[in-house]
């Protein structure tokens, strides 16, 4: 069975500053993805970024990157210079790779609150 | 711009009366997905399409069914809602291709109150 653990209810971080919202996992499946989610207050759930499991290198977007320990099964997301807008409930997902139903499992969030 | 859909934004119901959610999707996905997330929660998956075929979650109570008369469009109907159904609803879809990297849509979610 696959799980997603994040263990930070909440966080406070000051504008600009980077921050790491931590998630670990754990799977039996030999391929798998992992994602990151962000949920405003507004209630829609917005794709961030993507790592498989058999990606060589740590995905980035924009001012999105995930830090992938394989070995240690975690897939931290770093979000640089944070701003205002980053304040939000975010998630950590997981889903089985050649798997034509896509199902995914989520940890249980993090809400960031980023301070002026 | 192709999207996932959900009408409406903001459901009120009484206790037991019956409600419908609709999503709907410009993507042409063959799969969709109903979740309720509760505040301050994960989403929890429903059910789910892989184009007609329904799968549904083992702990999914029975008060909850869904439709998906073709591809563009999915429904979820409350039967009887109770005051724990209080919740935000998320459609969501994917490609189902089976590929190495399928990413999940999701639409702006219904909240509905029971009252």
């Amino acid at each position: 069975a696959q799980k997603i653990t994040q263990t930070q209810p909440g966080m406070f971080v000051q504008e600009k500053e980077a921050v790491t919202l931590d998630c670990t996992y754990d799977t039996s499946d030999p391929s798998y993805g992992l994602f990151w989610y962000k949920q405003p207050s507004s209630g829609e759930m917005i794709f961030l970024i993507y790592q498989g499991s058999y990606d060589q290198q740590n995905a980035t977007e924009g001012r999105y990157s995930l830090n992938f320990q394989k070995a240690r099964k975690s897939a931290n997301l770093v979000i640089s210079a944070s701003q205002l807008g980053d304040s939000a409930m975010y998630f950590c997902a997981m889903s089985s790779l050649w798997n034509r139903d896509d199902k995914i499992i989520f940890g249980k969030g993090t809400r960031l609150h980023i301070l002026p | 711009d192709a999207m996932v859909i959900q009408n409406p934004r903001y459901q009120v119901t009484q206790f037991g009366k019956p409600v419908t959610l609709s999503c709907s999707q410009t993507l042409n996905h063959n799969v969709m997905y109903w979740y309720q997330q509760k505040s301050s929660q994960a989403p929890k998956l429903l059910f789910h399409y892989y184009d007609k075929d329904f799968n549904n979650e083992a702990d999914t109570p029975d008060n909850f069914q869904s439709r998906r008369p073709n591809t563009s469009f999915c429904f979820l109907d409350i039967r009887s809602p109770g005051l724990g159904d209080a919740a935000m609803y998320l459609c969501a879809t994917s490609s189902g291709q089976a590929t190495s990297y399928n990413e999940q849509f999701f639409g702006p979610g219904t909240r509905l109150t029971v009252l």
